[in-house]
């Protein structure tokens, strides 16, 4: 069965300083890992998504299929970064599996 | 930007009651979806629908629940006798594709049974 673990329910970091939110996840399949967001008061949202490889927002996640693991980083931290942060795991069906989230804060 | 859109955003029921969430998807998405999140809990999956179907749909998707796509923009999530552990967030969801494809989220509707 899938999981993702995220273990870190709050994270507090101070501002220009790095932050990594952790993410863990068990499947047997090939998975597709993402990181959403949800600023305070608005919906949730797309952050990246490994297979595009990308930066959004200073932000990167590599997939680290050895250790199961698709972290969340920024080198240096900004207020606007506070939110709840969730990595979730798409199995091969198209429905996502959510961890129980990180709530950031930077504090100024 | 288009948007997901939710209807109601709050709604307060009677245990028993049957409740009617509305969303309406992105024009052009193919695939809806519907989670929900109990207060303090994970964003949980409840079904997918595409084609007029539903493709897939978890453990707690059970009787009580049914999806509709009435007409060409509505997307509904029913439950018909509501339980007290119904109350949670529920959200809607729609992409254009499945596999790693982005899901575009509604605001959300705050669903309480009393």
């Amino acid at each position: 069965a899938q999981r993702v673990t995220q273990p870190e329910k709050l994270l507090s970091v101070f501002k220009g300083a790095p932050v990594e939110l952790k993410c863990n996840y068990s499947y047997s399949g090939s998975p597709e890992l993402f990181w959403y967001v949800q600023y305070s008061r608005q919906r949730l949202q797309l952050l990246l998504r490994h297979i595009s490889r990308e930066s959004i927002k200073g932000f990167t996640a590599d997939l680290n299929k050895g250790e199961t693991s698709f972290h969340l980083k920024k080198p240096f931290a900004q207020e606007e970064d506070s939110a709840m942060y969730y990595c979730a795991l798409q199995t091969g069906a198209n429905n996502l599996f959510f961890g129980t989230g990180t709530r950031l804060t930077v504090i100024p | 930007e288009p948007e997901v859109t939710q209807t109601p955003s709050h709604q307060v029921t009677q245990m028993g009651q049957e409740v009617i969430l509305r969303c309406v998807p992105i024009s052009n998405h193919l695939y809806f979806y519907w989670y929900r999140q109990i207060l303090g809990q994970k964003v949980e999956f409840l079904v997918s629908f595409y084609n007029n179907e539903i493709s897939e749909k978890s453990e707690i998707f059970d009787d009580q629940f049914s999806v509709e796509r009435p007409d060409g923009s509505n997307f509904t999530l029913k439950i018909r006798s509501t339980k007290l552990e119904d109350s949670a967030m529920y959200f809607c969801a729609s992409s254009e594709g499945t596999v790693a494809e982005t899901q575009y989220f509604g605001p959300g509707t705050r669903l309480l049974v009393l």
